[in-house]
Formats: structure tokens, C-alpha cells, sequence
């Protein structure tokens, strides 16, 4: 099962937003309702920010939110915070099994 | 919000084998599918393997089948990892964590280091 492709890098200024893409194949992320996705700060464990596609769990600001069209899912911070300068992960559910994306840092300029 | 805690980590010999646990508090573990996630150093998210809630089935990345076994003891509210015939390439910090969303993990342990080295 290969890594599901995201840019290295993204990066906006304060306010601004910015969109991670997540892109798999028919047999994981286009196959299945099941991409989440992960923000993690150095040294840190990840933290859940969106699950199935795109709802947010209690406590996760709405600036987060995802979607999905076809192979790729997407992950968009709006009004960036400096807080949200982190490395962010997608995952998806792939038949038994879960692949993580390559991951992208987030810089707040 | 519950609390995982991995401990069993530490340096091992190619060829070696450690037993990972990961107590969890705060939540009953018999009502999760749990998971462990490595990384590697400055490196991404690997998932490894995934045990059901009743400890009836188990998956496995394609990287360690074989090699490591998963288990759980609800009465302990314990997961296990043993891991066996270790490479090199196992070398991470490795996270247990619940399914705590459908499909999705909330709760995560602080991660424990595995070092495979001569």
C-alpha cells in the first residue's frame, strides 16, 4: 500500500488560508467515505481535525474543514493562526487496512 | 477523553525482539478497535495494525506482518505490540491509539521510541 501523495509544503499569512491536497486511488481515498486528517506540532502526538471526509470533532474550530472529489482529498485552514503552523497528515481507510498520506508543513508567514 | 500510555520501548539488536503495551485509562478499552502508528525519525506517519474490539481480528501493515502480533487484555486495559525479528528499518517512535470516530483516531498515547541498532 503506498503512501497517499500531499504537497511537502504549504503556506499562507495570518488570515489567509490555505488548502492541502491528499491524492490516492480508487482503492483507498476514492473508494471509501473514511479520509481523515491529522495536525502535528514537533515532538507532539498528532491530534484529529476532520474525520469522514469532513466533519470536525468537538473542540476542532471550523476554520478546519475537508472535502473529497474522486482520488483526492482536501484539507482547508481558513483565517491561519500562528497555532496552526504544524505538520498535517491525511489517512485513509483502504480494506482492512489504513495508509497515511506523505504529509505537508504548514507555515505561517 | 481517555489517556494511553505506551512503555516497553528502548534499544534493541537487529534480529530482536521487544513488547510494546499501551495502558489506557479514563474509558473502557473493551468498547474500541485500537491501533498502534509508528514514525520514524523525521519522518511521516506509518500505520501498523489495528486489533477489534473483542480481540477476534487483527490487520497488519504489509511492512510487519508476520513479524509483529497485536493483542489486547480488557480486563487489563492493556494493548500489546510484540514485535519480533526487527530491522533497521522498525527504528520509530510508535503511538497506540482508538478508533475514537468512525474510521478516524482521537485518542493517542505520547508515542515510545523503538531503536534497532548494533
Amino acid at each position: 500500500q503506498s503512501a497517499l501523495t500531499q504537497p511537502p509544503s504549504a503556506s499562507g499569512s495570518p488570515g489567509q488560508s490555505v488548502t492541502i491536497s491528499c491524492t490516492g486511488t480508487s482503492s483507498d481515498v476514492g473508494g471509501y467515505n473514511s479520509v481523515s486528517w491529522y495536525q502535528q506540532h514537533p515532538g507532539k502526538a498528532p491530534k484529529l481535525v476532520i474525520y469522514e471526509v469532513y466533519k470536525r470533532p468537538s473542540g476542532v474550530p471550523d476554520r478546519f474543514s475537508g472535502s473529497k472529489s474522486g482520488n483526492t482529498a482536501s484539507l482547508t485552514v481558513s483565517g491561519l493562526q500562528a497555532e496552526d503552523e504544524a505538520d498535517y497528515y491525511c489517512n485513509s481507510y483502504a480494506a482492512s487496512k489504513y495508509v497515511f498520506g506523505t504529509g505537508t508543513k504548514v507555515t505561517v508567514l | 477523553e481517555g489517556q494511553l500510555v505506551e512503555s516497553g520501548g528502548g534499544l534493541v539488536q537487529p534480529g530482536g525482539s521487544l513488547r510494546l503495551s499501551c495502558a489506557a485509562s479514563g474509558f473502557s478499552l473493551s468498547d474500541y478497535w485500537m491501533y498502534w502508528v509508528r514514525q520514524g525519525p523525521g519522518k511521516g506517519l506509518e500505520w501498523v495494525s489495528r486489533i477489534k474490539r473483542d480481540g477476534s481480528t487483527t490487520n497488519y501493515a504489509v511492512s510487519v506482518k508476520g513479524r509483529f502480533t497485536i493483542s489486547r487484555d480488557n480486563a487489563k486495559n492493556t494493548v500489546y505490540l510484540q514485535m519480533n525479528s526487527l530491522t533497521v528499518e522498525d527504528t520509530a517512535v510508535y503511538y497506540c491509539t482508538r478508533e475514537g470516530y468512525s474510521y478516524a483516531f482521537d485518542d493517542w498515547g505520547q508515542g515510545i521510541l523503538v531503536t534497532v541498532s548494533s
